[in-house]
């Protein structure tokens, strides 16, 4: 069965804290994403990468880094946390030109 | 960019049918998803229109049109369980990136 694993289902950190939410997927997928879905707003697009080491800003990267080193991994950074950044984490990832994403389990992190 | 709109709510009654639509206004397309995410959970993957016309799968089917923008996913015979929020997504042209609407909160009861 083929998965997405985000590394964890709830986490807790401090403003200003370095975050690091983990990725990884098993199925030699090209292509990987990460969005935050909040209440009323869906899911928006951060960062997304085609290939190993290549990364693409979405439509809300500030506050946010990413780091692909290799194909299975693929890492989303928040370099400060802020209280703005509590959310749902939803880690996808898809063939290239496949025909949709399979998406992680997501990570909800709080930010006090 | 892209605009894609669906109705926030919805609710229905066990064993009916319901039709979940999705405008949507893009300078490329290259197919249009649907995903069902229950509360606290991942979305899943629920079907796929790239050419216009009905796509079925079981209970499921979702229908698009290209020239006026606008697809709808039909649920029949409703069960307690499919109380869920269904997302419409447009994939871009280039790439595989998908955009979200902001979903559909669908309430079924007895």
């Amino acid at each position: 069965d083929v998965k997405v694993t985000q590394s964890s289902r709830y986490l807790v950190k401090r403003t200003g804290e370095k975050v690091f939410l983990e990725c990884v997927q098993d199925m030699d997928h090209e292509n990987m994403f990460w969005y935050r879905q909040d209440p009323g707003l869906g899911l928006r697009l951060i960062y997304f990468s085609y290939d190993v080491k290549m990364k693409e800003k979405g439509d809300i990267p500030e506050g946010y880094s990413v780091s692909r080193e290799k194909k299975e991994r693929f890492s989303l950074i928040l370099e400060s946390a802020s209280t703005n950044q509590t959310s749902m984490y939803l880690c996808a990832s898809s063939l290239f030109q496949g025909p949709g994403y399979t998406f992680g389990s997501g990570t909800r992190l709080t930010v006090v | 960019g892209q605009n894609i709109d669906q109705p926030t709510e919805m609710t229905a009654t066990e064993g009916a049918i319901v039709q979940i639509n999705c405008t949507y206004q893009t300078s490329g397309f290259n197919g249009l998803f649907w995903y069902q995410q229950h509360a606290g959970e991942a979305p899943t993957f629920l079907s796929y229109n790239v050419l216009d016309g009905l796509e079925e799968k079981g209970r499921f089917s979702s229908f698009l049109s290209r020239s006026k923008g606008y697809s709808y996913l039909l649920l029949k015979e409703l069960q307690m369980k499919d109380s869920a929020s269904y997302l419409c997504a447009v994939r871009e042209a280039a790439g595989n990136m998908l955009t979200f609407g902001g979903g559909t909160r669908l309430m079924v009861k007895p």
